[in-house]
């Protein structure tokens, strides 16, 4: 049973250009969470997204920052004009459901590097 | 909101040592704790977690205790080995967000010197 499956692991923009991460959630998880890591820091929560609706972005930056999950295909977090600031590593996870108190798995993230 | 703060920030022990990793969570109704280990370049992996209704929990040489009065959860790791060296992140999850929301704490950098 593969676990969350992030692509690309890594990626290099220019300030200015558009990133794109995908996520793949474990099998037979419909529920899937993106959390952002600024280098030294904790994990922070940035969206809670189910099939066709994103159900809590209250993590999400107001700008540049979307995020989807079709019914078809992966997720997707995407970041417009980046900025040297959004150098992180972004981490999504899934869960069965979306119950407080649920197992969580992440993926193994991917890291984006803007110069 | 939940804030949950994490200590120490790094932690030195030797091989067969044991080890104690401390958070303190704000929201009393917080109610899942996990703890998280990552290893470099790679994703947190879930070890152990806890759910408010139980004191004490325990998986070979891991075991997380918690304390819902004084609003704070332990990780212990006895007879640690040199591939226990990672960070460790605490978590907790407040149940009036409605879903599955972390609040982690800041991490354990954890060295096990042979």
């Amino acid at each position: 049973n593969a676990g969350v499956m992030q692509n690309p692991r890594h990626l290099v923009r220019r300030r200015g250009q558009e990133a794109r991460l995908r996520c793949s959630p474990m099998k037979g998880h419909s529920h899937v969470y993106w959390y952002r890591q600024l280098p030294e820091e904790g994990l922070k929560f940035m969206v809670y997204l189910q099939k066709e609706n994103i159900i809590d972005e209250s993590g999400m930056p107001k700008e540049r920052f979307s995020a989807e999950f079709p019914k078809e295909g992966p997720s997707i977090l995407r970041i417009q004009q980046v900025v040297r600031g959004d150098s992180a590593a972004y981490f999504c996870a899934s869960s069965p459901t979306g119950n407080s108190g649920n197992t969580i798995y992440f993926g193994e993230g991917s890291w984006l590097t803007v110069v | 909101g939940e804030n949950v703060e994490q200590h120490p920030s790094t932690l030195s022990v030797q091989e067969g040592d044991s080890a104690v990793i401390k958070c303190t969570y704000s929201d009393s109704a917080s109610n899942y704790f996990p703890w998280y280990k990552q290893e470099l370049g790679k994703g947190p992996q879930l070890i152990i977690d806890i759910r408010s209704n139980v004191g004490e929990k325990k998986d070979q040489r891991i075991a997380v205790t918690l304390n819902k009065t004084a609003k704070h959860f332990s990780l212990h790791i006895t007879e640690t080995q040199p591939e226990d060296s990672a960070v460790y992140f605490c978590a907790a999850s407040p149940p009036n967000t409605g879903f599955q929301k972390l609040v982690f704490g800041t991490g354990t950098r954890l060295l096990v010197s042979p």
